[in-house]
């Protein structure tokens, strides 16, 4: 089946800084999603993509589908304590009845403040 | 109000015992999942309803059986439990079927002793 290799795995950087975290597939997607887990709580979506070359902002976050439709990168800028958590990448399955997500390994950010 | 929640928070049980895990969304979607996530944070489908029918099962063993009574909740009730059972369910749901935005619950955190 298709993978996501999300790298880095851990990120430990002080508050302010900016980061950048990428996502890649063996395949081509026709989405790309950015999930954020909280410790303790459920993943809740940052930003989707649907088209190839697409950059989409939320507030200090900044997503791009790649060009090659293989890859997406999310950045965050001046991080601040409460960015603490897992990032993950996802996208769907290449389409006939069996839709599913599939989800990167997580990208798990520790701000020091 | 929370938009898709789930029963127990918690749940600590003995192996060979037979629990469930309920699941409610009030988002009006069609389409509800359950999720599992490992010790690794890997988070892996199990089980896909749309319309209260069962769309995906992805290899999950013939203990765990999900049930829609309606579209609005999916339950998730394993017979004979495991060791291996033990981990962080996530209940998510979507708009409809294909739609990759999908909404995830707080998560039940299941341990087998």
């Amino acid at each position: 089946g298709q993978q996501l290799n999300q790298s880095p795995q851990s990120m430990f950087i002080q508050e302010g800084e900016d980061v950048s975290m990428n996502c890649t597939s063996s395949s081509i997607f026709n989405t790309w999603l950015w999930y954020k887990q909280d410790p303790g709580e459920g993943p809740v979506l940052l930003i989707a993509l649907y088209k190839a070359g697409e950059l989409t902002s939320n507030g200090r976050l900044t997503a791009q589908f790649g060009i090659t439709r293989k890859d997406s990168f999310l950045n965050i800028s001046a991080s601040i304590p409460s960015d603490v958590g897992i990032y993950f990448c996802a996208g769907p399955n290449s389409g006939g009845s069996n839709y599913k997500l599939t989800f990167g390994k997580g990208t798990l950010l520790t701000v020091n403040p | 109000d929370t938009a898709v929640s789930q029963t127990p928070k918690y749940l600590v049980t003995q192996m060979g015992n037979d629990k469930s895990i309920k699941c409610e969304q009030n988002l009006g979607h069609d389409t509800m999942y359950w999720y599992k996530q490992d010790s690794k944070k890997f988070l892996k489908i199990m089980f896909s309803y749309n319309n209260k029918e069962l769309i995906i099962n992805e290899t999950v063993p013939n203990r765990f059986s999900p049930k829609s009574p309606d579209k609005a909740h999916l339950n998730l009730h394993i017979n004979s439990l495991e060791l291996g059972d033990s981990a962080v369910y996530f209940c998510a749901s979507s708009q409809d079927w294909g739609n990759n935005e999908q909404f995830f619950g707080p998560g039940t955190r299941l341990t087998v002793l």
